[in-house]
């Protein structure tokens, strides 16, 4: 079965630190760009961050920039997203995402997210 | 970064009913643009991709159209489990901006 498992979602104090974690299976994770989203409690979705298959190119919203770290560990099929220096509006439900692509000949490829993990709640609170 | 903007943010409809939602980006994203739909506390999942392209296993009642900054997503004859809230997102450029959301709920 396919399959992405979010973990490390915690209740951290502003300022602080998180790590989350991402297990995947069932597919071979070195072959996809994968995904963060976000959603913050009542709200829409936001695209956090992606990543591509060996780890050369990294993407982030505006918001997260110089705090978030996308990584991943191919050898292990698990993507991580250091967060630092937290605030209260980064808290939400963190999901990861496999990012599929579909290449077209002489234009940019199509995204689209096609595997999600159930997610896991960052609560950033004093 | 690409604006995207949905419209209804919320409809009310029946089982049995044709229903459209409209994406409007800030600038052209060309058909760069997915469809999703999420039901409460559960993950999103993709719908329509390259505008107009049916994931596999999602029910031929969901179509989508538009190029450039106008798209659509039509659910013909509604089913109860189509009760949920959908989201457009382009992926023509980085970061993949999603639409606000338009929760389809039963009349």
């Amino acid at each position: 079965e396919v399959q992405l498992v979010e973990s490390g979602g915690d209740l951290v104090q502003p300022g602080g630190s998180l790590r989350l974690s991402c297990a995947a299976s069932g597919f071979s994770f070195s072959s996809y760009w994968i995904a963060w989203v976000r959603q913050a409690p009542g709200e829409g979705l936001e695209w956090v961050a992606n990543i591509n298959q060996d780890g050369s190119e990294k993407n982030y919203v505006d918001p997260v920039k110089g705090r978030f770290t996308v990584s991943r560990d191919n050898a292990k099929s698990s993507l991580y997203l250091q967060m630092n220096n937290l605030r209260a509006d980064d808290t939400a439900f963190y999901y990861c995402a496999r990012d599929r692509f579909k290449a077209v000949a002489g234009a940019r490829p199509y995204h689209y997210m096609d595997v999600w993990g159930r997610g896991t709640t960052v609560t950033v609170s004093s | 970064d690409i604006q995207m903007t949905q419209s209804p943010s919320s409809l009310s409809a029946s089982v049995g009913d044709r229903v459209t939602i409209t994406c409007r980006a800030s600038q052209s994203v060309n058909n760069y643009l997915n469809w999703y739909q999420q039901k409460p506390g559960k993950a999103p999942k993709v719908l329509i991709y390259a505008a107009s392209s049916l994931q596999s296993g999602v029910p031929s009642r969901f179509s989508g159209s538009g190029s450039g900054t106008d798209f659509t997503l039509s659910i013909s004859n509604l089913q109860p489990e189509d009760f949920a809230t959908y989201y457009c997102q382009q992926s023509y450029s980085t970061p993949r901006t999603f639409g606000q959301g338009t929760e389809v709920e039963i009349k």
